[in-house]
């Protein structure tokens, strides 16, 4: 069974304050993981999909990264606005690919 | 503006009361999915939908039921609403699930069953 931790539950930044978030992993055989933000009474929003450890992807002040057992979310010199909840998801290699996510990590970035 | 819709986005309503979410996307993707969110638990696949007339349960189908006639909507359905069922629902879709491509979310519809 596909099975994904994320940690810490929350988080708390000063603004400009760099860190990073941690996703850890267990799949029969990863096809994707995908990173997510998600806002207060709004949907999860697509950051980034890596397929292979060693990947990275970046945005803005958003970097990810991925190894074969789990993947991080660094955030550089952070802004209020990037307060959110992230959510790492992975997709096997099963006939059903569905998303298996993690329980998210709340940050919060103060100015 | 491609988007996945959900109505309503807020309900209110009490035990054994039929109810259906509606979803639709306008994107003409082939797998459509249900989630609910719920505090300590995360996001949960109810079901899912590879193409029209092909459904599947996911990991939590017990109470629920849906449909997909058409490509564009897939609608949830809660015969005989419990309270154990008031949570976050999420509809998402995708192209064919034998991609990598992200599933893209509705903003939500918050269930409250009395």
């Amino acid at each position: 069974e596909d099975q994904v931790t994320q940690s810490p539950e929350a988080l708390r930044l000063q603004e400009g304050e760099s860190s990073s978030l941690n996703c850890s992993y267990t799949v029969s055989g990863l096809r994707g993981l995908f990173w997510y933000r998600q806002d207060p009474g709004k949907g999860p929003e697509f950051l980034f999909t890596l397929y292979s450890a060693g990947e990275e992807k970046e945005k803005e002040r958003l970097k990810a990264t991925l190894t074969k057992k789990e993947s991080f979310l660094h955030i550089t010199a952070p802004k209020p606005e990037d307060s959110a909840t992230y959510l790492c998801a992975v997709r096997s290699t099963g006939a059903n690919s569905k998303l298996t996510f993690g329980k998210g990590i709340t940050l919060s970035v103060r100015p | 503006e491609a988007q996945v819709t959900q109505n309503p986005r807020y309900l209110i309503t009490v035990t054994g009361k039929k109810l259906t979410v509606t979803c639709s996307q306008n994107m003409n993707h082939e797998y459509m999915s249900w989630y609910r969110q719920d505090p300590g638990l995360g996001l949960r696949q109810i079901y899912y939908s590879m193409n029209v007339e092909v459904t599947d349960k996911g990991d939590v189908p017990e109470g629920y039921k849906v449909s997909r006639k058409e490509k564009r909507n897939f609608p949830l359905i809660l015969e005989s609403p419990s309270p154990n069922q008031t949570s976050l629902y999420f509809c998402a879709s995708s192209p064919p699930s034998d991609g990598n491509q992200p599933q893209h979310f509705g903003d939500g519809t918050r269930l409250s069953i009395l």
